[in-house]
């Protein structure tokens, strides 16, 4: 089955700097890549997704890139922002399989 | 907009004795999941569901769980003879579509299963 990596556990930065936040994925058919912000005691919020047939997406301050060749993905955060504070977890799903495998979350911690 | 919304929103259960998690997906969605997420780690997909079947299940979901969709709008997970491993938040989410098309999926708030 799929296998999702995701680096690193926590990230600490200034607010204003760029936060980036990368997730590698084993199975070749996975073809749907979403993410999710975590705040604490609340539901995962899908923030941005991408699919294989791209390469990049942006929405404002946020984008997500796919390597399909080397099977990795990143979130950029740019011009962070303290309420960007939070849980941030990638996911991987394959085109014939209804289901989604999750990395295993990155603790985001934004500094005034 | 619409949400997906879960009931109740904090379960404490004896260990042995059964629970039910409710959910009521968005009205128009297709598919429906369960997932699990024991503090502090990451989310853990459970199991999806389509047209009135499992389409998905994972290794955690074994025979102590099952789900149901009981009418046309809700979206229920049974857990039997519950265990104190079983505590969790356990978080419902639907999606219009998957397969080829994916859809985004959409969570509810959870509901945090306490096992005494």
């Amino acid at each position: 089955g799929e296998n999702v990596e995701q680096h690193p556990s926590t990230l600490s930065v200034q607010e204003g700097d760029s936060a980036v936040i990368k997730c590698t994925y084993s199975d070749s058919a996975s073809n749907y890549f979403p993410w999710y912000k975590q705040e604490l005691g609340k539901r995962p919020q899908l923030i941005i997704d991408i699919r294989s047939n791209v390469g990049e997406k942006k929405d404002q301050r946020i984008a997500v890139t796919l390597n399909k060749t080397a099977k990795h993905f990143s979130l950029h955060i740019t011009e962070t922002q303290p309420e960007d504070s939070a849980v941030y977890f990638c996911a991987a799903k394959a085109a014939n399989f209804n289901k989604f495998y999750f990395g295993s979350g990155t603790k985001l911690n934004v500094k005034p | 907009e619409p949400e997906v919304t879960q009931t109740p929103s904090h379960q404490v259960t004896q260990m042995g004795q059964e629970v039910i998690l409710r959910c009521v997906p968005i009205s128009n969605h297709l598919y429906f999941y369960w997932y699990r997420q024991i503090l502090g780690q990451k989310v853990e997909f459970l199991v999806s569901f389509y047209n009135n079947e499992i389409s998905e299940k994972s290794e955690i979901f074994d025979d102590q769980f099952s789900v149901e969709r009981p009418d046309g709008s809700n979206f229920t997970l049974k857990i039997r003879s519950t265990k104190l491993e079983d505590s969790a938040m356990y978080f419902c989410a639907s999606s219009l579509r998957a397969g080829v098309a994916n859809q985004p999926q959409h969570f509810g708030d959870g509901t945090r299963l306490s096992i005494l």
